[in-house]
């Protein structure tokens, strides 16, 4: 089983509509959930992080974390085709102190 | 403040070479953290340094080293290069060792060819 392991894409959604990407980890005793973003032949970029249990929201994007069903999830509301870009899922601590374990990542596409 | 750079942009190597990646932490940070990004997968864990010491490893070969400098910066050090080493580097500074996870933001990237 990986360690961190996401939806399997590629996803395409509309321009305005509500991606959903989600990702599920296997160390239950994991304390810290980051999503990146990444343009092709870019580095990653983080878009929101997210501690407790529940929903986290920055603008059009909403982080949710369920530590009970070791899933977390990020919304990203009225999608625009600059969104499409590799979603990262990454997780850290419990046993990975001090490192962040990313799933394989999921690729979006908004078309207009 | 000046955010992690990275050097250099672009690397090709033979195989059976060596080679040498630079990172400069952001200012104020004391840890670096190192990453390999294969194509099409996340980044990987190499190790991280804190205060000039490794502070953690990942699933990688001795021939992966490091160091840190006294300012921070840090260096990814790799002995006989082999056609799978090919990817992106990235190297990524924090505060303190970050404990369960304070964010990491990653430089741009080293991307290194081995033909």
């Amino acid at each position: 089983q990986k360690e961190v392991e996401q939806n399997s894409g590629p996803l395409s959604v509309p321009e305005g509509a509500i991606a959903s990407l989600n990702c599920t980890y296997s160390d239950r005793g994991s304390q810290s959930f980051f999503w990146y973003r990444q343009y092709s032949g870019k580095s990653p970029e983080l878009i929101m992080f997210i501690y407790s249990n529940g929903d986290k929201e920055d603008g059009r994007f909403t982080a949710q974390l369920n530590k009970a069903s070791q899933y977390v999830s990020l919304l990203i509301r009225d999608s625009q085709p600059s969104d499409s870009a590799t979603y990262l899922c990454a997780v850290a601590g419990g046993t990975s102190y001090g490192k962040l374990t990313f799933g394989q990542g999921t690729i979006l596409t908004v078309h207009p | 403040e000046t955010g992690v750079t990275q050097s250099p942009t672009h690397l090709i190597k033979t195989r059976g070479q060596q080679v040498t990646l630079r990172c400069s932490s952001q200012s104020g940070h004391n840890t670096v953290s190192w990453y390999q990004q294969a194509l099409g997968q996340g980044p990987q864990f190499i190790f991280q340094y804190y205060r000039e010491e490794e502070n953690g490893r990942g699933n990688f070969p001795p021939r992966f080293s490091g160091l840190q400098f006294p300012n921070y910066s840090s260096e990814l050090n790799v002995n006989a290069l082999e056609l799978d080493d090919s990817a992106l580097y990235l190297c990524a500074s924090s505060l303190d060792s970050g404990g369960a996870g304070s964010p990491l933001h990653f430089g741009n990237g080293t991307r290194l060819t081995v033909t």
